[in-house]
């Protein structure tokens, strides 16, 4: 089975400043995909962002970018101009490419926002 | 909005009695799916259809059953369900690329 693990339980960041949330994965697969989910408290999950193995440019959303290293397998968030919306735990999933359908998810981080 | 309604929002039972969650899809998605969140365990896919009355099994299947008799529906039963059981359940479709999953507002199911 494909592990995703994320090592900050918690973090936070004071309104307005960046933050990064670490992802790391475990695969042998050259080709998948990679998620980011927010979940706020109303508990809906929320696609953030999503990142193809193949594509080399870093994924934007908006305020929203990931560092992707393929090499190290790491898979970072990065919140720029961080807003009180943004807090909410954040949740990293790994995908196989076009053949598979489960998604992994790390265990979250969650984000709080420092007026 | 992708369309997703899960029944019921909240339910508490008792241990062995049966349950049955309805996940609801608007979408005519044909890949549905079944996840249970915990503290420190993320999302954990239960089962999953790939189309009416095909379904497979994902990760922590044990302890639950699946039905799908038309595309718009998935049902999770627990038949006698156990105080471990207790969790928050996600149903979820694949996105129109199907590179990307949506969800269901989830199901808060505690067994006591």
């Amino acid at each position: 089975a494909q592990t995703v693990t994320q090592s900050q339980p918690e973090m936070s960041v004071q309104e307005a400043e960046t933050v990064t949330l670490s992802c790391t994965y475990d695969t042998s697969e050259s080709d998948y995909y990679l998620f980011w989910y927010k979940q706020p408290p109303s508990r809906q999950m929320i696609l953030v962002i999503r990142q193809e193995a193949y594509k080399q440019q870093n994924a934007t959303e908006n305020r929203f970018s990931v560092n992707f290293q393929k090499a190290a397998k790491s898979f970072s968030l990065k919140i720029s101009d961080s807003q009180l919306g943004d807090a909410a735990m954040y949740f990293c999933a790994y995908r196989r490419g076009n053949t598979g359908n489960q998604f992994y998810f790390g265990t979250g981080t969650s984000l709080t926002v420092i007026p | 909005d992708a369309g997703i309604t899960q029944s019921p929002r909240h339910k508490v039972t008792e241990t062995g009695t049966p349950v049955t969650l309805r996940c609801h899809q608007t979408e005519n998605h044909r890949y549905m799916y079944w996840y249970r969140q915990d503290p420190g365990h993320g999302l954990r896919l239960i089962h999953y259809s790939y189309g009416v009355k095909d379904t497979d099994k994902g990760e922590v299947s044990d302890g639950y059953s699946v039905s799908r008799s038309k595309t718009e529906d998935f049902l999770l039963t627990l038949e006698s369900a156990t105080s471990s059981q207790t969790s928050v359940y996600f149903c979820a479709i694949n996105g129109a690329s199907a590179r990307e999953q949506y969800f269901g507002p989830g199901t808060r199911l505690t067994v006591t």
